[in-house]
Formats: structure tokens, C-alpha cells, sequence
């Protein structure tokens, strides 16, 4: 079975320092992974995704994450947080496990960015 | 453009009054589900579509129906809504599920429900 957990229900940062959102995951095959974001009364956007290509991957809004099978980890990060950027954000894991259930989500990450 | 559309955004309804969300995607997705969200619980699955006329349970199926009839639409339905399912809703769609390309989901902008 997959599972995935966030390692943070809040993560609190000043604005322009950097972000790390963690994320680890549990899979007996190769996943696909993804981070979503939420921002206050909106729906989910993909954020970036790993797919079993590069293990490092750029998002949208100069977001990255490493993919490190190893550890299996697939941490978010920010060079530099905006105010922009508070929002809730989900690490999300597909896999084919018998059809059934296609994305497993992490319980969330809420990130405040103070001034 | 791309996207995934969920009517009503909100929606206040008493307990035991039928009611459907509607869920509509435009690129052609086979695979269609839904999601509800709690505090504290994350985002759920409630039923999910592999193509048209193929429909399955997710984790949270009782209380819900839904149907396929066609490829683009999605509805999620609540035969007698009680104050449990009080809850934010999100319809979602991709090309395919799995892992590898085009399993990526594309999410409406929610439901908000609230059953008296």
C-alpha cells in the first residue's frame, strides 16, 4: 500500500527567507509524485511533479522538489518566500495499486509567511 | 481553457433533500473522481470513474452516488444528505491514473456544503 506523510501541519517563515515543506512517502513500486497548493477558498493547483524522469524538478512560482528514492523524501522548497506563497500545500502519490485508488494525499502543510 | 467545473460553488440544504453537484471537464480525461475535504482529515475519495459506464468505490462511498453516461460529466449525488456530510467537495479529472505521465489531476474549485 502507499502512503504519504507530511512531516508539518504549520510551517512559519519570514518573508524572502527560504521554504522547505517535507514530505515522505511509502511505496512498494516506483510512484508518480506531485505537491499541490490551496490557497483560501480556491480549488488545488499542481505545483510540479515527478514522474520518474529528472529527480529534481522545477514548479510554477520558483518552486522545486527532489525526488531521493533512498530516503524516500520529496521535499518542497523556496529559495525565497512572498507573501504570495502562504497557503496550504499537499504532497500527493500515485500508483497503480489493483485500479482502485489513483492519489494518495499527505494531510497538508500550512505555510504562513510573515512580513 | 483547460479546466474542470463544479456547480453550485456553495450550497445550504436541509437534511434528507436530494441534491446534485455537477462536475464537468473539457479535455477529454478518462478518469473522473471526487474528493471531500475535512479539517484535519485532508482530501478523501468518494467515487471514482475509469470511463464512461465504469464507476467505484472510493473510501468514503456511503451516502454518495455518482454516474458516467458521458465522458465529460461527473455527477456526485446525495440521495438524502444528512448533517455528516457536511463538507468541501472537489471534483477532479486526468488523462489517466497510475504512475508515470498524464496522471497528474486537475481539480474544480470546490463545493462547499452545508446540510441543516
Amino acid at each position: 500500500a502507499q502512503s504519504v506523510t507530511q512531516l508539518d501541519s504549520h510551517v512559519s517563515v519570514s518573508e524572502g527567507t527560504p521554504v522547505l515543506l517535507r514530505c515522505n512517502y511509502s511505496s512498494s513500486y516506483s510512484p508518480s509524485l506531485f505537491w499541490y497548493v490551496q490557497h483560501p477558498n480556491k480549488g488545488l493547483q499542481l505545483l510540479l511533479k515527478y514522474t520518474s524522469a529528472a529527480t529534481l524538478v522545477k514548479g510554477i512560482n520558483g518552486f522545486e522538489a527532489e525526488f531521493k528514492k533512498s530516503e524516500t523524501s520529496f521535499h518542497l522548497t523556496k529559495p525565497s518566500a512572498h507573501m504570495s506563497d502562504a497557503a496550504e500545500y499537499f504532497c500527493v502519490v500515485s500508483l497503480m495499486d489493483t485500479g482502485r485508488r489513483a492519489l494518495t494525499f499527505g494531510s497538508g502543510t500550512r505555510l504562513q509567511v510573515q512580513p | 481553457e483547460a479546466q474542470v467545473t463544479q456547480n453550485p460553488r456553495y450550497l445550504i440544504t436541509v437534511t434528507g433533500k436530494k441534491l446534485t453537484v455537477t462536475c464537468s471537464q473539457n479535455m477529454n480525461h478518462e478518469y473522473m473522481s471526487w474528493y471531500r475535504q475535512d479539517p484535519g482529515l485532508g482530501l478523501r475519495q468518494i467515487y471514482y470513474s475509469m470511463n464512461v459506464e465504469v464507476t467505484d468505490k472510493g473510501d468514503v462511498p456511503e451516502g454518495y452516488k455518482v454516474s458516467r453516461k458521458e465522458k465529460r460529466n461527473f455527477p456526485l449525488i446525495l440521495e438524502s444528505p444528512s448533517p455528516n456530510q457536511t463538507s468541501l467537495y472537489f471534483c477532479a479529472s486526468s488523462f489517466r491514473q497510475g504512475a508515470g505521465l498524464g496522471t497528474e489531476a486537475f481539480f474544480g474549485q470546490g463545493t462547499r456544503l452545508t446540510v441543516v
